[in-house]
C-alpha cells in the first residue's frame, strides 16, 4: 500500500531551469493537492484538482503550472526557476469517502541557486 | 475566507508532563478541522479530525482535541507525553465544497524534555 509517492526527493536547480516534480497516488482518491512549505509559514496551497481533467488554483500559483490527466498522477511543473521558488513542496490526495483527510507524500525538498 | 492560527510557535514539555496546544480558527459555517504531525524530514500525518457530533474526537498516539464553537477553538491535548512526541503539529480548518481545500496554521514546535 503505497499511498502518495513524490519524486525525487531532493533536487538543485540552477535560476531559469525548468523541471517537474511527480506526484501519484494508489487509493483512487479523486482530489490532489500540491502545497509549499516555508519555515515559520505553513504548508500554502499552490494548485489543486477535483478529479481528472480539473484543476484550479489555489494560494501561491504563480511561477507553477499542473495537469491531471489520470486519477493517479498529479505532475507540478515549474517553468522558470526562481530563488523564491526554494522550498519544501508536498502533494496530497484525499476522498469524500475517507472524510477528507489529506494523505501526504513525504516531500521533495527544492534549492534554486 | 477561512485562517487558522497557532499562537504558540515553540512549547517545551517534560516527559510525563500534560499537553495542550491551541488552534484558533475563523470561518463562516461550521468548520471542518484536523490536526497533524509532522516528524523530521517526514510528511504529515493525521492526528484527528472534527466533521460534526461529539466536541471532544479522540486520535491516534494517545490524542484528543476539543472542538468549542464559542471559543472558535480547536486545542489539542494529551495526559501525558512520550519522548517521540517530539515534532511539529500543524492544525487545519477545511470545507468540503470547492475541493476540500484545507488551510494550514503555521504550526506549533514541541520539544520533550527528559
Amino acid at each position: 500500500n503505497a499511498g502518495v509517492t513524490q519524486t525525487p526527493k531532493f533536487r538543485i536547480l540552477k535560476i531559469g531551469q525548468s523541471m517537474t516534480l511527480q506526484c501519484a497516488q494508489d487509493m483512487n482518491h479523486n482530489y490532489m493537492y500540491w502545497y509549499r512549505q516555508d519555515p515559520g509559514m505553513g504548508l500554502k496551497l499552490i494548485y489543486y484538482s477535483v478529479g481528472a481533467g480539473i484543476t484550479d488554483k489555489g494560494e501561491v500559483p504563480n511561477g507553477y503550472n499542473v495537469s491531471r490527466s489520470t486519477t493517479e498522477d498529479f505532475p507540478l511543473r515549474l517553468e522558470l526557476a526562481a530563488p523564491s521558488q526554494t522550498s519544501v513542496y508536498f502533494c496530497a490526495s484525499s476522498s469524500e469517502l475517507e472524510n477528507y483527510g489529506y494523505t501526504f507524500g513525504s516531500g521533495t525538498r527544492l534549492t534554486v541557486v | 475566507a477561512q485562517s487558522v492560527t497557532q499562537p504558540d510557535i515553540h512549547i517545551t514539555v517534560s516527559e510525563g508532563a500534560s499537553l495542550e496546544l491551541r488552534c484558533n480558527y475563523s470561518y463562516g459555517a461550521t468548520p471542518y478541522l484536523f490536526w497533524y504531525v509532522q516528524s523530521p524530514g517526514q510528511g504529515l500525518q493525521l492526528l484527528l479530525k472534527y466533521f460534526s457530533g461529539d466536541t471532544l474526537v479522540q486520535g491516534i498516539k494517545g490524542f484528543e482535541a476539543e472542538f468549542k464553537r464559542s471559543q472558535s477553538s480547536f486545542n489539542l491535548r494529551k495526559p501525558s507525553v512520550h519522548w517521540s512526541d517530539a515534532a511539529e503539529y500543524f492544525c487545519a480548518v477545511g470545507t468540503t465544497g470547492g475541493g476540500n481545500k484545507l488551510t494550514f496554521g503555521t504550526g506549533t514546535q514541541l520539544k520533550v524534555e527528559l
